[in-house]
């Protein structure tokens, strides 16, 4: 089958923690998302890639780093930093970053802090 | 800048009856359009979009869609809802000026009433 993988579905972090969320796809597509979502409010951009090797910030990227060593692969690192990671995670690829392009998404993983 | 909106926080609706789901939307040039549907805990998933032509949309599972550039819209509608299409509805319009990314309406939750 094909698509877009993430794990795991629930995560739980201790205060202090790195944790990585991973994300593959196996649609060969070049461009990768990562989302937030957070109740009441629409998706927040956090990083995107365009091409291996390369990434760039969305619009909540304090916080967080990712990494695009392989096509397939876009893991996100919520780091100490973030002040506030309790929240549902949605990683997402498209063909390339043509507008006219829909976007795929991975089932999603729910961190919370403890 | 582009924006997004959602008008709606919540829509009910009995089963056989008619919905719509309200979107609209603010860019400096041509608009491109998207509607995704969320089930709970799960990702987003495409349900049509308008790049350009007819102003009537067909997408999955029986959704259509209505461009109406006059009034800067783009409303999700089915003929007959059905109660399995009780679930979470983002509209999403591509920012041109903002390389390319998608911009996301806080997300419209349909309850179907059997």
């Amino acid at each position: 089958d094909g698509g877009i993988t993430q794990s795991p579905k629930y995560l739980f972090r201790k205060e202090g923690q790195n944790v990585t969320l991973s994300c593959e796809q196996n649609l060969n597509h070049d461009a990768m998302y990562w989302y937030r979502q957070d109740p009441g409010q629409g998706l927040r951009l956090i990083y995107y890639s365009q091409i291996v090797n390369d990434f760039q910030k969305g619009d909540i990227a304090e916080g967080y780093s990712v990494s695009r060593e392989k096509k397939e692969s876009f893991p996100l690192t919520v780091t100490s930093a973030q002040k506030n990671p309790t929240a549902f995670y949605l990683c997402a690829s498209s063909p390339d970053r043509s507008s006219y392009n829909e976007q795929f998404f991975g089932p999603g993983t729910r961190l919370t802090v403890l | 800048a582009q924006s997004v909106a959602q008008p709606e926080d919540q829509v009910n609706v009995a089963e056989g009856n008619p919905l719509t789901v309200k979107c609209t939307y603010s860019v400096s040039g041509n608009p491109y359009l998207f509607w995704y549907v969320q089930y709970p805990n799960r990702g987003l998933q495409f349900l049509l979009k308008y790049i350009t032509g007819d102003n009537l949309v067909k997408g999955s599972y029986g959704f259509e869609a209505e461009f109406n550039k006059s009034q800067t819209s783009f409303h999700l509608k089915k003929p007959s809802a059905l109660v399995s299409d009780s679930a979470l509805y983002f509209c999403a319009v591509r920012d041109l000026d903002s390389n390319y990314q998608l911009i996301w309406g806080a997300g419209t939750k349909l309850i179907i009433k059997p």
